[in-house]
């Protein structure tokens, strides 16, 4: 059974970082890519960073968070990863990891979540 | 930026069909996927590459795409199906995109 779960989120200052951590089970980690996916309180889904299977330079990054935020993986500990600096209060929401349903990058869908881990920016 | 636009709400009696529409103006050259996401629950993805349904999902849901319009329809629908529901593409410049979430009211 494949299960995603989130963990790291809570309270931080504007300006302050944090960073979430998903672990993964149930598939072969490092064979796809991951994302993370928030929403905003009473908002819609908003696609944040993707990173491919194999990690390292194959990344990429909504513009509202490009230069603050960064995802990586230790597929070593089926573990992804997002750090999350000079955050806004715009940042509040609640964060997703999300697998994509295909290896082959084919079907450019989310096929599991976790349950959500709930960051706030507030001072 | 990509943007993809639903109507914000979609009202249905128990027993008809649903229909929710997607639109954006380069959907035309991607595959749509639909998610449904109830209160205080994850996403669950409902429909991908159009029309193929995962395991697990009723054969009540079923989508289509035509032109720059995807569409989720929702037939015989039921109590259970009421939810805010997804659609979903890429970009080759943006990446993944979410449309604007339509609420379905089972009346």
């Amino acid at each position: 059974e494949v299960q995603l779960l989130e963990s790291g989120g809570g309270l931080v200052q504007p300006g302050g970082s944090l960073r979430l951590s998903c672990a993964a089970s149930g598939f072969t980690f490092s064979s796809y890519a991951m994302s993370w996916v928030r929403q905003a309180p009473g908002k819609g889904l908003e696609w944040v960073s993707g990173i491919s299977g194999s990690g390292g330079s194959s990344t990429n990054y909504a513009d509202s968070v490009k230069g603050r935020f960064t995802i990586s993986r230790d597929n070593s500990k089926n573990t992804l990863y997002l750090q999350m600096n000079s955050l806004r209060a715009e940042d509040t929401a609640v964060y997703y990891c999300a697998k994509r349903a295909s290896v082959s990058g084919t079907t450019k869908a989310f096929d599991y979540w976790g349950q959500g881990t709930l960051v706030t920016v507030s001072s | 930026s990509y943007e993809l636009t639903q109507p914000p709400s979609v009202s249905v009696s128990p027993g008809q069909t649903a229909s929710i529409t997607c639109s954006g103006d380069e959907l035309g050259d991607e595959f749509a996927s639909w998610y449904q996401q109830k209160p205080g629950q994850s996403p669950v993805l409902l429909i991908y590459q159009d029309s193929k349904r995962p395991s697990g999902i009723p054969e009540r849901f079923s989508g289509s795409h035509s032109g720059n319009t995807a569409t989720l329809t929702i037939s015989g629908t039921q109590a259970v199906d009421e939810a805010d529901y997804y659609c979903q593409a890429w970009d080759s410049s943006t990446s993944y995109v979410f449309g604007t979430g339509t609420k379905v009211t089972v009346l």
